[in-house]
């Protein structure tokens, strides 16, 4: 089974920054790596797909990056409504699984 | 407009049985993958199974053999049917569509509470 982590679990941030969030995954999982967030109370919406490909609709100010083991998720420029919970998943193969999660709240 | 509308949620006795829905509109269902995720109280995200567009099936290894994932292309509806329920089975759950072979194209429903408790 593949196992992911991410980094930080938590981090505090203003308005307008720049933050980056990184998933690692136990076993290489090409470009089959997913970003998804999470409000309190709500369910998650997807963001990005494939590892870099914005799902239709999704802000350009999320990205996303890496190949392999390593994946990175930016968000250039902190909006209010950014403020949540950010998960990475792995769909290279079963069980499909997702990291612990890194919530992003107001430094 | 794409919508993911699941039900049946309930309280449950531990060893009990349960089946969630999970009734989409606005897309062509057999074209999908169809997911469900499990959120525990306070916890993170948790796959739980997957039906292919080609019918094919998956678990994670907790509910492996007590839980069943089906559909219904004509009420273009998917269950998730719930057998031998644990404490550790309470969650929301939430059911979502990606396209199987790139993850494109992903929507969620808005969760329905199980709850296994005596």
């Amino acid at each position: 089974d593949i196992q992911m982590t991410q980094s930080p679990s938590s981090l505090s941030a203003s308005v307008g920054d720049r933050v980056t969030i990184t998933c690692r995954a136990s076993q290489a999982v090409s470009n089959h790596l997913a970003w998804f967030q999470q409000k309190p109370g709500k369910a998650p919406k997807s963001l990005i797909y494939g590892a870099s490909n914005l799902q239709s609709g999704v802000s350009s100010r999320f990205s996303g990056s890496g190949s392999g083991t390593d994946f990175n998720f930016t968000i250039t420029s902190l909006h209010p409504e950014d403020f949540a919970t950010y998960y990475c998943q792995q769909s290279k193969s079963y069980p499909l699984s997702f990291g612990p999660g890194t919530k992003v709240d107001i430094k | 407009e794409v919508q993911l509308l699941e039900s049946g949620g309930a309280l449950v006795q531990p060893g009990g049985s349960l089946r969630v829905s999970c009734a989409g509109s606005g897309f062509t269902f057999t074209n999908y993958a169809m997911n469900w995720v499990r959120q525990a109280p306070g916890k993170g995200l948790e796959w739980v199974s997957t039906i292919s567009p080609s019918g094919g099936t998956y678990y994670t290894d907790s509910v492996q053999g007590r839980f069943i994932i089906s559909r219904d292309t004509s009420k273009n509806t998917v269950y998730l049917q719930m057998n031998n329920l644990r404490a550790e089975d309470t969650a929301v759950y939430y059911c979502a569509k990606q396209n199987y072979y790139d993850g494109s194209d992903y929507h969620w429903g808005q969760g329905t509470l199980v709850t296994v408790s005596s």
